[in-house]
């Protein structure tokens, strides 16, 4: 079945690097998506990685797939306190049409 | 920037009622999306559309839903008889291509359903 599993909190200082993990089950998944939502906003496209890829990165962000374990990460280097926000890890079993989201891990940057 | 809107922002309406929410893909957007999110869980898939039909929908996507889109601009999603398991946050998205080709989907900022 598809499913995507996250940790729901991760609360970090300033400055330090953040680690987010998420597992997924659909190996035919073509991309796998982070998506940060703030408050009162929508689901904003942070970062995607083709399913052939090991690491990507993005400027702060890096991100890490372990396709044999179905495991997904996301490093956010230096966090900021405007990094604070919701994290959806997110699968698109087959390729096309949908995204299968996680829960969300919600991240709390303090000083 | 381009951006999906949503209206209304939060809704309540009584058990049993019908509800029309209401988005705006961005313009040049062919694929639209409809998700939700029951508080503390996780965001669902509801619904795709392309070309003025259904492209794929999930279990949770029975005969009380819908979606239209009515005109040019608009894309509904209508529930005809609201139970109180329907209490959510709706999210609308679009995008360029299907989702997966190496498009991003651009979800609206949501509109919170209440039913009582």
């Amino acid at each position: 079945g598809e499913d995507v599993e996250q940790s729901l909190f991760l609360s970090v200082r300033e400055g330090d690097s953040s680690v987010i993990n998420c597992t997924y089950t659909d190996s035919s998944s073509t991309y796998l998506y982070w998506y940060k939502q703030e408050p009162g906003a929508g689901l904003q496209l942070l970062t995607y990685i083709f399913s052939n890829m090991d690491m990507k990165q993005d400027q702060r962000l890096t991100v890490l797939l372990n396709k044999k374990d179905k495991h997904l990460s996301l490093r956010i280097a230096d966090t900021q306190t405007g990094d604070s926000a919701i994290y959806f890890c997110a699968e698109s079993p087959g390729g096309y049409n949908k995204l299968i989201f996680g829960a969300g891990t919600r991240l709390a940057v303090h000083p | 920037e381009p951006e999906v809107t949503q209206t209304p922002s939060h809704q309540v309406t009584q058990m049993g009622q019908e509800v029309i929410l209401r988005c705006v893909p961005i313009s040049n957007h062919l694929y639209f999306y409809w998700y939700r999110q029951i508080l503390g869980q996780k965001v669902e898939f509801l619904v795709s559309f392309y070309n003025n039909e259904i492209s794929e929908k999930s279990e949770i996507f029975d005969d009380q839903f819908s979606v239209e889109r009515p005109d040019g601009s608009n894309f509904t999603l209508k529930i005809r008889s609201t139970k109180l398991e329907d209490s959510a946050m709706y999210f609308c998205a679009s995008s360029e291509e299907s989702q997966g080709l190496n498009t991003e989907a651009f979800f609206g900022q949501g509109t919170r359903l209440t039913v009582v």
